[in-house]
């Protein structure tokens, strides 16, 4: 069990506006970076936000990211079918002194 | 352009130790940290620790400390992850990745830009 929550699931048609969701503690999210990784079907994992809301290199605008309080969100705007992958939010916690990861996101474009 | 390439498929009996390598190309070696991430079949991604080439400093999780060793050959630009005393719960596809933390103007930094393609690691009897 991660000490940062994200919803196992989230669905949406093409064209469509998606969030995904990461809440943690004061002690994580609400104190440190925020970062999103990419995971499509039997690949490596892929950066595609840093800082809360720098996307990576080469990544379209179409991600974006965003931090308040002790949650930060994924938006996908646009929605594509090859957007259907795991997605993944990870920051540091000062209690367990160690960088943690969301239990993972499974995006489905319907 | 930049990428890792890490060794092949391996298996293992319980109780055996396994090494995984990971060959950077593409930039400077001893100026970027190395992570290494496992992931169980079916299931999330588990950081395990880091290494800097540059000054050998490491940092593992707590739940690995005592079975994990992790180093760096600056001469072929490899990175080294060993994980002893294996059980069937360590069957997993394991990942090196660039990056390591730093801190920049009071705030802490730590993500993994590059990623290997996954050695997969199997334990079985």
């Amino acid at each position: 069990q991660s000490v940062v929550t994200q919803p196992p699931s989230a669905s949406g048609t093409p064209g469509q506006r998606v969030t995904i969701s990461c809440s943690g503690s004061n002690s994580n999210i609400g104190s440190q970076n925020v970062n999103w990784y990419q995971q499509l079907p039997g690949m490596a994992p892929k950066l595609l936000i840093h800082t809360n809301d720098q996307r990576a290199s080469g990544v379209p605008d179409r991600f974006s990211g965003s931090k308040s309080g002790t949650s930060a969100s994924l938006a996908i705007s646009g929605l594509q079918s090859e957007d259907e992958a795991d997605y993944y939010c990870a920051t540091w916690d000062g209690s367990l002194g160690d960088p943690v990861f969301g239990g993972g996101t499974k995006l489905t474009v319907l | 352009q930049v990428y890792l390439v890490q060794s092949g498929a391996e298996v293992k009996e319980p109780g055996a130790s396994v090494r995984v390598s990971c060959k950077a190309s593409g930039y400077s070696f001893s100026n970027y940290g190395t992570t290494w991430v496992r992931q169980v079949p079916g299931q999330g991604l588990e950081w395990m620790g880091w290494i800097h080439p540059n000054n050998g400093n490491t940092d593992s999780a707590q739940s690995l400390q005592g079975r994990i060793s992790m180093t760096a050959d600056t001469s072929t630009g490899t990175a080294y992850m060993d994980l002893s005393s294996l059980g069937f719960e360590d069957t997993a596809v394991y990942y090196c990745a660039r990056g390591s933390p730093w801190v920049e103007s009071g705030n802490q930094h730590y993500y993994m830009d590059v990623w290997g393609e996954g050695t997969a690691v199997t334990v079985s009897s």
